[in-house]
């Protein structure tokens, strides 16, 4: 079955304590993307990657980092959480890259909570 | 960057009843436009897309309509029923020299959708 996992799905840290939200796909697509919703804001883009070893920023990447390693993976890294990045966060991927315009599959998002 | 502005925020119609929902976007380069639905607790999913283009789009009891001069594309649900009921975004994409801008999706802030027995 193609899916889209994340993990965790919910989690609740301390301020400064690092953690690490997975993303993980198995339908072989180039490009992953992480997103945060916020109410009243919408989807967010925060970093995407077209493939392996590319990565870009995108609205609002302050306080994170990724990192592609391998095609199906793409880790959301916060080294250093704080309250207002509580929100819940989405890993998305499409088939496609430059000039694609492919549907893109969401997984089923992480609800972070930062004390 | 690219700017998307979606209204109503809030929009309740009575069974049967159609509902319109409006974007507009800034950058005239964005050729691709996307509608995405999330129910309640649950991740958002497309339902319909338009490429620049064409001016209109339908399936089923959804249409999308691009007007490319003005900068703004809508969605139409007519016959609406309770399974509609949801949270809408409609979003864009730049296309830009830079491959690194080529795959950015900017989405509107979301249109809740309430369908009223």
């Amino acid at each position: 079955e193609a899916q889209v996992t994340q993990n965790p799905r919910y989690l609740i840290t301390v301020t400064g304590k690092k953690l690490t939200v997975t993303c993980s796909q198995n339908m072989n697509h180039e490009y992953m993307s992480w997103y945060r919703q916020d109410p009243g804001l919408g989807l967010r883009q925060i970093y995407y990657s077209m493939n392996v070893e590319v990565t870009d920023k995108g609205d609002v990447p302050e306080g994170y980092k990724v990192s592609r390693k391998e095609k199906r993976n793409f880790p959301l890294i916060l080294e250093s959480p704080s309250p207002n990045q509580t929100s819940l966060y989405f890993c998305a991927t499409k088939r496609g890259t430059v000039g694609s315009y492919n549907e893109q599959f969401f997984g089923p998002g992480t609800r972070l909570t930062v004390l | 960057g690219e700017n998307v502005e979606q209204h109503p925020s809030t929009l309740s119609v009575q069974e049967g009843d159609s509902a319109v929902i409006k974007c507009t976007y800034s950058d005239s380069a964005s050729n691709y436009f996307p509608w995405y639905k999330q129910e309640l607790g649950k991740r958002p999913q497309l339902i319909i897309d338009i490429r620049s283009n064409v001016g209109e789009k339908k399936d089923q009891r959804i249409a999308v309509t691009l007007n490319k001069t003005a900068k703004h594309f809508s969605l139409h649900i007519t016959e609406t029923q309770p399974e509609d009921s949801a949270v809408y975004f409609c979003a864009a994409s730049i296309r830009g020299q830079d491959t690194g801008t080529a795959s950015k999706l900017t989405f509107g802030t979301g249109t809740r959708l309430q369908v009223t027995l």
